[in-house]
């Protein structure tokens, strides 16, 4: 069965730090990753995705992620974090029928001034 | 583009009672979803729709229905609502077929259940 994991529910950061939130993955076959970012009482907005290709991929506003299929890991990261960026975060990877996600249970960033 | 939009956006319902929830995309998307959001527990899949007149369950379907009423609408009813239902639900859509399938989603309806 496909799974994914987020290890942390929370990460505190220092606006100006880099950023990383933690994801693995487990899968049979190619795995479709992506990373979403909740905003309070918003819904969710897609970020990033990897597909094939480049182990390192680039989204909207200045996030990244590095696909490691080693170590079945795909972790958000940013080089220096904003105050705005504080929100929840999920990785997600496409299920096998019609187009599903399926989710990880979410971590929560929090960057202070 | 409206994008994906949800109605109502809060509802309190006393158990037992019934209620539809809808949902509508403007980006031609073939696929639909719904979700359930509860803390702690990320989303979890209810129904989607793959494709116009066909629907399928999710992770956590009991105590739901669904109506793809058309490729622009995806209704969610709850027959006879039930506290454990108290939840933050979600539509999504998505291009499915596509690889690059990423969801777009809706601003959510946060269901209250007494």
């Amino acid at each position: 069965a496909q799974s994914v994991a987020q290890p942390e529910d929370q990460v505190n950061v220092a606006e100006g730090n880099p950023l990383t939130v933690k994801c693995t993955y487990s899968v049979s076959g190619n795995p479709y990753l992506f990373w979403y970012v909740q905003y309070p009482n918003r819904g969710l907005q897609f970020l990033l995705k990897y597909i094939t290709g480049d182990n390192l991929v680039k989204g909207s506003y200045g996030f990244e992620a590095e696909f490691n299929k080693s170590q079945t890991s795909f972790h958000l990261k940013k080089p220096s974090a904003l105050v705005s960026d504080s929100a929840l975060y999920f990785c997600a990877v496409r299920g096998y029928q019609g187009g599903k996600l399926i989710f990880g249970q979410g971590t929560e960033l929090s960057v202070k001034p | 583009n409206a994008g994906v939009t949800q109605t109502p956006k809060f509802q309190v319902l006393k158990t037992g009672q019934s209620m539809t929830l809808q949902c509508a995309q403007d980006m031609n998307h073939n696929s639909m979803y719904w979700y359930r959001q509860d803390p702690g527990m990320g989303l979890r899949l209810i129904y989607y729709s793959a494709s116009e007149g066909t629907t399928d369950k999710g992770e956590v379907p009991n105590g739901y229905n669904v109506s793809r009423l058309n490729k622009r609408e995806f209704s969610l009813r709850l027959e006879s609502a039930a506290p454990s239902q108290t939840s933050v639900y979600f539509c999504a859509s998505s291009d499915w077929g596509a690889v690059y399938n990423e969801q777009f989603f809706g601003p959510g309806t946060r269901l209250t259940v007494l």
